[in-house]
């Protein structure tokens, strides 16, 4: 099956900084690649995702890179604030029988702290 | 929509009793899936369903994991006996169409003592 590695599993930054998070995934039929923001307590929520037929996507101080050809995509975060201190789960959606279901399999997770 | 509902939000039971945790997801979505989250093990996948049917219980971890989903508007996970090791977060979420967002629930905090 799918495996999802991501690095770093901790980050921390000082306010205003760059913050970049990287996975890499295992099969090649992966075609969806969500980014989820958790924050202590709560459900994990998406900020952006990315399709296999798209190399780049950014929102406001978000984006998303993806290499199809090395089987791996990175989060980077610009100017950061230290609301955006979560843990970080890329993920990668995976073609089952020819026939995709949505089914998401997670990275480990980066801890990122932005320090004011 | 108030989103995917999650039940009981906490659970703290003693080892051998039976838990269920309940999920609706939202209308319309037609996957939904189990997770369980831990510090040590991260999310995992438990069990997805699609239109109802289950579709891959491969990270169920022993057979006393059982999920079930009568209808599009319910479903539940079962741990009987429970026993400690199983406290985690579980999170349902659900989807529509596929490779789409995946909506997570607030969690069931379980606690196995």
């Amino acid at each position: 099956g799918e495996n999802v590695e991501q690095h770093p599993s901790t980050l921390s930054v000082q306010e205003g900084d760059s913050a970049v998070i990287k996975c890499t995934y295992s099969d090649s039929a992966s075609n969806y690649f969500p980014w989820y923001k958790q924050e202590l307590g709560k459900r994990p929520q998406l900020i952006i995702d990315i399709r296999s037929n798209v190399g780049e996507k950014k929102d406001q101080r978000i984006a998303v890179t993806l290499n199809k050809t090395a089987k791996h995509f990175s989060l980077h975060i610009t100017e950061t604030q230290p609301e955006d201190s979560a843990v970080y789960f890329c993920a990668a959606s995976i073609k089952a029988g020819g026939t995709s279901y949505g089914k998401l399999t997670f990275g480990q997770g980066t801890i990122l702290t932005v320090h004011p | 929509d108030a989103g995917v509902i999650q039940s009981p939000r906490h659970e703290v039971t003693e080892m051998g009793q039976e838990v269920t945790l309940r999920c609706k997801p939202i209308s319309g979505h037609n996957s939904l899936f189990w997770y369980r989250q831990t510090m040590m093990r991260g999310l995992e996948l438990l069990i997805y369903f699609n239109n109802n049917v289950p579709i891959d219980d491969s990270g169920m971890p022993e057979d006393r994991f059982s999920a079930k989903m009568p209808n599009a508007s319910f479903s539940t996970l079962k741990i009987q006996p429970s026993e400690p090791r199983d406290s985690a977060v579980y999170f349902c979420a659900s989807s529509y169409p596929v490779n789409t967002e995946a909506f997570f629930g607030q969690g069931t905090r379980l606690t196995v003592v």
